[in-house]
């Protein structure tokens, strides 16, 4: 299956301060991009959809403003959590569609710790 | 409604036996497409498996089956011969048809966590 990876795998950081997650296909060029956030134990929730050249759409809950998302070329988009408070506290894992609508493929997953 | 419902939040299962793991869905959708994803303690999304609405045959890949009974909207994965390394979380997702590409999200369910007794 095709490589996506995640930068960084992990990242402790204090209250306040912004973090930046890239997500990037290695080996396939992908136009949509999907991030996702989970808590311990928990499901998957899908936070938004990231769309090469375009703005991306967030899920109903999630603010825009604070979760910002760039999906700057084919290969790469990048999630934002500005001003980050402890309940950000998670783990962020972003998936690319493949070429067929039946192909998701997932980071590796960055799991993000706000002091 | 809960789109995707795993009942089994666990399950203990001896070596080398098969085990099958529950997955129904609901959708209004004629055309979607279920997936099963294995999510072993390092955190990563491993996909196992998909099944398209349309597909007449159940989906096969290796020691993984899709046991897809369309009329009653169950997606069950079934794992033959299980190994050591197959405990992990295991989670069933849907994508349902939309008109738009690149509106392709997945819903998932809450996941059922294997674990293979030796």
């Amino acid at each position: 299956g095709a490589v996506v990876s995640q930068h960084p795998s992990r990242v402790i950081c204090k209250s306040g301060t912004s973090v930046k997650i890239e997500c990037r296909s290695l080996d396939f060029q992908a136009t949509t991009m999907f991030w996702y956030r989970q808590f311990p134990k928990k499901s998957l929730m899908l936070m938004a959809t990231s769309n090469e050249g375009s703005k991306a759409t967030y899920e109903q809950g999630v603010e825009k403003d604070k979760f910002l998302i760039n999906h700057a070329s084919l290969t790469l988009s990048t999630l934002t959590v500005t001003s980050a408070h402890p309940e950000d506290s998670s783990f962020y894992i972003c998936s690319a569609q493949g070429e067929s609508r039946n192909e998701q493929f997932f980071g590796p997953g960055t799991r993000l710790t706000v002091l | 409604a809960q789109k995707i419902t795993q009942t089994q939040p666990g399950m203990f299962v001896q070596e080398k036996e098969a085990v099958t793991l529950d997955c129904t869905y609901d959708t209004s959708d004629q055309s979607y497409g279920l997936f099963w994803y294995k999510q072993p303690s390092s955190g990563e999304m491993i996909f196992l498996i998909y099944q398209g609405s349309y597909d007449e045959q159940n989906a096969t890949e290796g020691r993984y089956s899709l046991n897809f009974q369309k009329a009653r909207k169950s997606a069950n994965l079934v794992i033959s011969a299980s190994q050591l390394g197959d405990s992990a979380m295991y989670f069933c997702a849907m994508r349902e048809g939309r008109s738009n590409f690149g509106n392709e999200k997945l819903t998932f369910g809450t996941g059922t966590r294997l674990t293979i007794i030796p």
